[in-house]
């Protein structure tokens, strides 16, 4: 099945300090969804964004589908954004199954 | 979680009993999905649904059990619980519009003594 692998696995910021989380995946892909958990363990779907690039507020995210990678760029970020950034894709031939990548972990510091 | 619901919240159990945990949608959404999280490995799908009667197996099936009888309700069954299954098990829902983009419910902790 298909791989997906994030990077960095932990990642420590400075409030108001700008970060990049990767993700990579091993096949093409129909779907690319982005997540946050929050310390409370809730989980929020972020961005739809199986290529392209969109934006929200501080948060905006990149695929590019070809080189099977995709970004979510956070910028000025505040302690509210501490907490687990999952990625999770959907394979061409795995109708319906989202394969989740193991996460990074972000702790933003006042 | 607007519009789903994830039944108990918390659990604990004994080596060997019956668990079932609910899932419930008020959103009407054709697919629906269990997941558990553990540390260290993100969120693995078990179960997944895109029908009513309509399941199929994730990556870590094992030991599970699925099922579907009406589009709001979403059944997970452990028929012998391990200590292996102690986990946090999440209920997802997406609707068919193409994007399937999935809405969280709220997580069930359930620990296997």
């Amino acid at each position: 099945g298909i791989q997906v692998e994030q990077s960095p696995p932990d990642l420590i910021l400075q409030e108001g300090a700008n970060s990049t989380l990767r993700c990579n995946f091993s096949d093409s892909v129909n779907n690319l969804q982005w997540f946050h958990q929050n310390p409370w363990g809730q989980l929020i779907n972020l961005f739809y964004i199986p290529s392209g690039t969109k934006q929200n507020g501080r948060l905006s995210a990149t695929t590019v589908a070809t080189e099977r990678y995709s970004l979510l760029y956070i910028s000025s970020s505040q302690t509210t954004d501490s907490g687990v950034y999952f990625c999770a894709v959907e394979g061409k031939d795995s109708s319906y199954k989202l394969i989740f990548g193991s996460g990074t972990r972000l702790l933003v510091r006042p | 979680d607007a519009g789903i619901t994830q039944s108990p919240r918390h659990k604990v159990t004994e080596t060997g009993t019956p668990v079932t945990l609910r899932c419930h949608q008020t959103e009407n959404h054709r697919y629906m999905y269990w997941y558990r999280q553990d540390p260290g490995h993100g969120l693995r799908l078990i179960h997944y649904s895109y029908g009513v009667k309509d399941t199929d197996k994730g990556e870590v099936s094992d030991g599970y059990s699925v099922s579907r009888s009406k589009t709001e309700d979403f059944l997970l069954t452990l028929e012998s619980a391990t200590s292996s299954q102690t986990s946090v098990y999440f209920c997802a829902i997406a609707d068919s519009s193409g994007a399937n983009v999935l809405t969280f419910g709220a997580g069930s902790r359930l620990t296997v003594l």
